[in-house]
């Protein structure tokens, strides 16, 4: 099955700087990355998400490059602010699947 | 509209008993899935339904767990002989349609204690 590895686990910014969180995947028929936001004590939320045929994705100051050949993925925060805070999940699955495989997760915590 | 929804919030149990979390998917959604997530831990994947059947339950940990959806909205997960191994929040989600590019809308999760 697929694995998915997240890093790095906790990640302190000062605010106003940017985030990175990169996750690898395993099954080169992965073809759909979502990311997910869990604020404390809250439902994971999908914030963006990347198919295969493109290589990167963005929506105002959250982006996510794909690197099909190296199989791996990244989340891109710019400009962070307070409310960033939370932990951040990337998961991977196959089209005509349904089953997402999460990474460990990243805690984000942005010093005001 | 209303979210996905998940009764209790809160679950403590001693060893050994009979638990069953429920699940309200958002109207109209005719996939659900149960996840299950650790401390310090990505949801993990237990079992999807479409409409009223598992089309897939190879998540399930062991024959302890077993989940329902007998009208095809409304779900319930049960856990036989509770372990303190079990402990977790179950988080239950749906989606308009099953595959990928359906996006997948948690509920609040039950935490679950087993003492």
């Amino acid at each position: 099955g697929e694995n998915v590895e997240q890093h790095p686990s906790t990640l302190s910014v000062q605010e106003g700087d940017s985030a990175v969180i990169k996750c690898t995947y395993s099954d080169s028929a992965s073809n759909y990355f979502p990311w997910y936001k869990q604020e404390l004590g809250k439902r994971p939320q999908l914030i963006i998400d990347i198919r295969s045929n493109v290589g990167e994705k963005k929506d105002q100051r959250i982006a996510v490059t794909l690197n099909k050949t190296a199989k791996h993925f990244s989340l891109h925060i710019t400009e962070t602010q307070p409310e960033d805070s939370a932990v951040y999940f990337c998961a991977a699955t196959v089209e005509n699947d349904y089953k997402l495989s999460f990474g460990a997760g990243t805690t984000v915590t942005v010093r005001a | 509209g209303a979210g996905v929804s998940q009764t209790p919030s809160n679950k403590v149990t001693e060893k050994g008993k009979y638990v069953e979390l429920r699940c309200d998917p958002i109207s109209g959604h005719t996939a659900l899935y149960w996840y299950r997530q650790s401390l310090g831990q990505g949801p993990e994947f237990l079992i999807y339904f479409q409409g009223t059947g598992a089309a897939d339950d190879s998540g399930l940990p062991n024959d302890r767990f077993f989940a329902v959806r007998p009208e095809g909205s409304v779900s319930t997960l049960k856990i036989q002989r509770t372990e303190r191994g079990d402990s977790a929040v179950y988080l239950c989600a749906s989606s308009l349609g099953g595959g990928a590019f359906n996006e997948q809308f948690f509920g609040p999760g039950t935490r679950l204690t087993v003492l």
